[in-house]
């Protein structure tokens, strides 16, 4: 089972700043997506990156691939309260069935 | 738009008794998933399921888990004698392959008693 660690656990922070949410890993991965978590509800996909050193934009959500496709960073700008949530990473493996495993979770509060 | 449905939606259930979750992935998919996250902690990797047959199980998934595709759209998974630990949000996924995205039903609450 490939580990993944998240960094923040826990970020509460200011409506309006900036924050910036780790993904690590020892092992490589074909594939590497992040889903958010609502309470009681089942992830929801958020985007999907494959290149090294890939970066995707969503509105004010930025995802990055590291470069040896071990680690990723979503960084998000002006935060508002409609992102409060459970952001998840998840590493694809292409082997056997394509299995996701997924980070620890940061559960993010942002305060109006 | 297509979505993972799971059935039911909360399942109570006495210790040592055996249910089954239901999963209806969506219909094109060809892969198959099973998760389950405890209350507060991370997502888990139960199983994974393709050509019909298992493709990886983890540790969690010992011989009190398995799992069925039994008329080709329900993909269920069993646990024959529930333990107290078992209580979690247990999430079926499915995908089309390769590195697509991976759709999750809304998940099932199994408490344990």
């Amino acid at each position: 089972t490939q580990l993944l660690e998240q960094s923040p656990q826990f970020l509460s922070i200011q409506e309006g700043e900036n924050l910036t949410v780790y993904c690590n890993s020892s092992s490589v991965f074909s594939s590497l997506q992040w889903y958010r978590q609502e309470p009681g509800e089942g992830p929801v996909l958020l985007v999907t990156v494959v290149t090294g050193g890939e970066v995707k934009k969503l509105k004010r959500l930025t995802f990055q691939f590291g470069d040896a496709r071990k680690d990723s960073s979503l960084h998000i700008t002006a935060a508002q309260t409609g992102d409060t949530g459970l952001y998840l990473c998840a590493g694809g493996v292409l082997t056997g069935a394509n299995n996701l495993f997924f980070g620890t979770g940061t559960r993010l509060t942002v305060i109006p | 738009e297509p979505e993972v449905t799971q059935t039911p939606s909360h399942q109570v259930t006495q210790m040592g008794q055996e249910v089954i979750l239901r999963c209806v992935p969506i219909s094109n998919h060809l892969y198959f998933y099973w998760y389950r996250q405890i209350l507060g902690q991370k997502v888990e990797f139960l199983v994974s399921f393709y050509n019909n047959e298992i493709s990886e199980k983890s540790e969690i998934f010992d011989d009190q888990f398995s799992v069925e595709r039994p008329d080709g759209s329900n993909f269920t998974l069993k646990i024959r004698s529930t333990k107290l630990e078992d209580s979690a949000m247990y999430f079926c996924a499915s995908r089309l392959g390769g590195n697509t995205e991976a759709f999750f039903g809304q998940g099932t609450r199994l408490t344990v008693v």
